[in-house]
């Protein structure tokens, strides 16, 4: 089946630093990759679309400029949480349609900013 | 309007019971539909995935969909510990996103 590999699987960073995740898809080639975030006993949500070779799409309320995504490899998707604060702790998690295989999610990140 | 809407519970089932999860979405142009499993700290997992009206088993689950009536359910036979989770409906509409429910906590108590 398809594997997404996330890294880290968790990290700590000091307020005001940056960190980036990364998503490879092992056995496939992801056009589109997407980025949730997931609060404490809530559900998933969609901060943004990947797509490779071009601008990533953010849903309402994401900040573009706080979370940089880039797709420049049909293997490859990061996000980098920059100025990272306190309220930026989350678990992240991406996500790509692995064609036959539906959507495969990688194994997560969690942020913890202190 | 939530898109997907499911019973964030809890749901407490014996083990060796039936365990029931429901969700209802609101997009009638909705064309597949999804429960994954999550448990605590860890990303989810997908268990079923069902794309036109009835019923479609895979071992112990069977998913069940109604498309006249908006909803989509997951029955877990003979509920183990184990099964002890988070689960989530999801619900593709067009193109690649998916739209995720709350997500209801199950425990089977041994």
């Amino acid at each position: 089946g398809a594997v997404v590999s996330q890294h880290p699987s968790w990290v700590i960073c000091k307020s005001g630093t940056s960190v980036k995740i990364e998503c490879r898809s092992l056995d496939f080639q992801a056009t589109t990759m997407f980025w949730y975030r997931q609060f404490p006993k809530q559900s998933l949500m969609l901060m943004a679309t990947s797509n490779e070779g071009s601008k990533a799409t953010y849903e309402q309320g994401v900040e573009k400029d706080k979370f940089l995504i880039n797709h420049a490899s049909l293997t490859l998707s990061t996000l980098t949480v920059t100025s990272a604060h306190p309220e930026d702790s989350s678990f992240y998690i991406c996500s790509a349609r692995s064609g036959e295989y539906g959507y495969t999610f990688g194994s997560g990140t969690r942020l913890t900013v202190v | 309007q939530k898109e997907v809407e499911q019973n964030s519970g809890p749901l407490s089932v014996p083990e060796g019971a039936i365990a029931s999860l429901n969700c209802t979405y609101s997009d009638r142009g909705s064309q597949s539909f999804f429960w994954y499993r999550q448990y605590s700290g860890k990303s989810p997992e997908l268990i079923m995935s069902i794309y036109s009206n009835g019923d479609k088993e895979d071992g112990r689950f069977t998913a069940q969909l109604n498309k006249a009536s908006q909803y989509v359910s997951l029955l877990i036979r003979d509920s183990q510990p184990s099964d002890s989770a988070t689960y989530l409906c999801a619900v593709n509409i067009f193109g690649y996103q998916f739209y995720f429910g709350t997500g209801t906590s199950l425990t089977v108590i041994p």
